[in-house]
């Protein structure tokens, strides 16, 4: 059972360029997020999903992208990094959808650490 | 706002007992976690809190007073493995978690 894997794990771009950052999960849950996590600040919602086909914006959405085609698959796409983007990124699931109860917990992936020079 | 405080950074002694507090500011109160993250890695689940009282895993035990907005993680017989940053969330009224800044324990032998 892999869990969330999460693909990169380092990536290093150019301001301006775009790349997607993969996230998959085979726990069949219906609830995915990204989240971002920079020095002395907690994690922040980019984006989520409540299940196939539905995203919504977290608190940080602007410059990134996601679609939600299938239940295991939610990828994150940098339209044109920028410098601002440094930062550690991490895919989470969890079996908590729409109507789920509040109490299930998050699982994360390794992370992926990006770098926009 | 929504607000949660954790203390930046805490010191304790290998064998010992440390008491992590969180307070939180919601728009209203649908459960608190906590997380454990080791430097590098990925944050794993400790615990989940919804009513008030002590909930004890091993030797780790989570409290919260919901009056209060006030939760703490206490660690017993302290080992040099719990080295790691522990992260506080909140789950408002609005469904997406808010989480704090986190809280980096350093075990000294």
């Amino acid at each position: 059972n892999a869990g969330v894997t999460q693909t990169p794990k380092f990536q290093v771009l150019k301001t301006g360029q775009s790349m997607t950052l993969q996230c998959a999960q085979d726990m069949n849950h219906e609830y995915m997020s990204w989240y971002r996590q920079d020095p002395g600040m907690g994690l922040r919602l980019i984006h989520y999903s409540v299940g196939a086909g539905i995203t919504d914006q977290g608190e940080v959405p602007n410059g990134y992208n996601v679609s939600r085609s299938t239940t295991e698959d939610f990828p994150l796409r940098l339209l044109s990094a920028a410098p601002s983007q440094t930062s550690v990124y991490f895919c989470a699931s969890s079996s908590q959808g729409a109507y789920s109860s509040y109490n299930s917990p998050l699982h994360f992936g390794n992370g992926t650490r990006l770098t926009v020079t | 706002g929504q607000n949660i405080d954790q203390p930046t950074e805490m010191t304790a002694t290998e064998g010992a007992i440390v008491q992590i507090n969180c307070t939180y500011q919601t728009s209203g109160f649908n459960g608190l976690f906590w997380y454990q993250q080791h430097a590098g890695e990925a944050p794993t689940f400790l615990s989940y809190n919804v009513l008030d009282g002590l909930e004890e895993k091993g030797r780790f035990s989570s409290f919260l007073s919901r009056s209060k907005g006030y939760s703490y993680l206490l660690l017993k017989e302290l080992q040099m493995k719990d080295s790691a940053s522990y992260l506080c969330a909140v789950r408002p009224r609005n469904y997406q978690l808010i989480w704090g800044a986190g809280t980096k324990l350093i075990i000294k032998p």
